[in-house]
C-alpha cells in the first residue's frame, strides 16, 4: 500500500471547518483513499473513502485532487468531540489482503 | 452499522500469566480479522491476520508462539498473550472484515480495544 504523509498536529476552533491534508504521491490507480479517526483510548472509526471523485457523507467530505496525489478531509463544523487522531490510508479496495497499515496520523485538537 | 466487540476492555495481570482477549463481530460474519497493538502516543501496528478455520499470518517481528490467535468461527477470534511480561502492556485492537455479499460487503470494522497491563 502507498505511503501517506500527514502533518503531525492541527488546531481548529469549534464551529469552524477543519481541513486535514494528506499527501499520497505514489498512489496507484487501483488504490482508494480511506480516512479513519481514533479518539483517545478507543478503536479507530471509519469516516469516509474515495477513489477519484469527491465524496461526502454525514460525517465529512473528502476532496481528492485530479492527479490523486493528495487529498483533504473536511469536517465542516468541528466540535470538541472531533478531537482525535485522523489517519489517511491508501489501499487497494475491499478485496485482496485488505489489511490497513496506519501511519502516524494528524492529531486534531478542537478548542473553544 | 456493524459492531465489533472486544472483551475484556481492560485487564491487569501478573507477569508470567497468560491473558486471552476476545474479538466478536456481533451482527455480521467476518472471514478475516486483524489484530493490532498500540503503545502510548504511537500508531497502530498490525500484528497478525487471522482467517476463519486456518492459521494466522503474523507480521515480521511478531512471535507467533507468544501471541496465539484462534479464529474458530465467523464471529469470533481470540488473541492469547502467553507468559505475559510488562513490555507486553499495550492497547490491543481487533478489526473484522465483513463477509462479502451484502451491504458494506468487504468493509473493515474495529473493536473498542483492550488495554492490557502486566505487573
Amino acid at each position: 500500500d502507498a505511503k501517506t504523509t500527514q502533518p503531525p498536529s492541527m488546531d481548529c476552533a469549534e464551529g469552524r471547518a477543519a481541513n486535514l491534508p494528506c499527501n499520497h504521491s505514489t498512489i496507484s490507480g487501483n488504490e482508494y483513499v480511506y480516512w479513519y479517526r481514533q479518539i483517545h483510548s478507543q478503536g479507530p472509526q471509519y469516516i469516509i473513502h474515495g477513489l477519484k471523485n469527491n465524496e461526502t457523507n454525514e460525517m465529512a467530505s473528502l476532496i481528492i485532487t485530479e492527479d490523486r496525489k493528495s487529498s483533504t478531509l473536511i469536517l465542516p463544523h468541528a466540535t470538541l468531540r472531533d478531537t482525535a487522531v485522523y489517519y489517511c490510508i491508501v489501499r487497494v479496495g475491499m478485496g485482496g489482503g485488505n489489511k490497513l497499515t496506519f501511519g502516524t496520523g494528524t492529531q486534531l485538537k478542537v478548542e473553544l | 452499522g456493524a459492531v465489533v466487540s472486544q472483551h475484556p476492555s481492560w485487564v491487569i495481570c501478573k507477569s508470567g500469566t497468560s491473558v486471552k482477549i476476545e474479538c466478536r463481530s456481533l451482527d455480521f460474519q467476518a472471514t478475516t480479522m486483524f489484530w493490532y497493538r498500540q503503545f502510548p502516543k504511537q500508531s497502530l501496528m498490525l500484528m497478525a491476520t487471522s482467517n476463519e478455520g486456518s492459521k494466522a499470518t503474523y507480521e515480521q517481528g511478531v512471535e507467533k508462539d507468544k501471541f496465539l490467535i484462534n479464529h474458530a468461527s465467523l464471529t469470533l477470534s481470540t488473541l492469547t498473550v502467553t507468559s505475559a511480561h510488562p513490555e507486553d502492556s499495550s492497547f490491543y485492537i481487533c478489526s473484522a472484515r465483513k463477509l462479502a455479499g451484502g451491504p458494506q460487503d468487504g468493509e473493515l470494522f474495529f473493536g473498542e480495544g483492550s488495554r492490557l497491563t502486566v505487573l
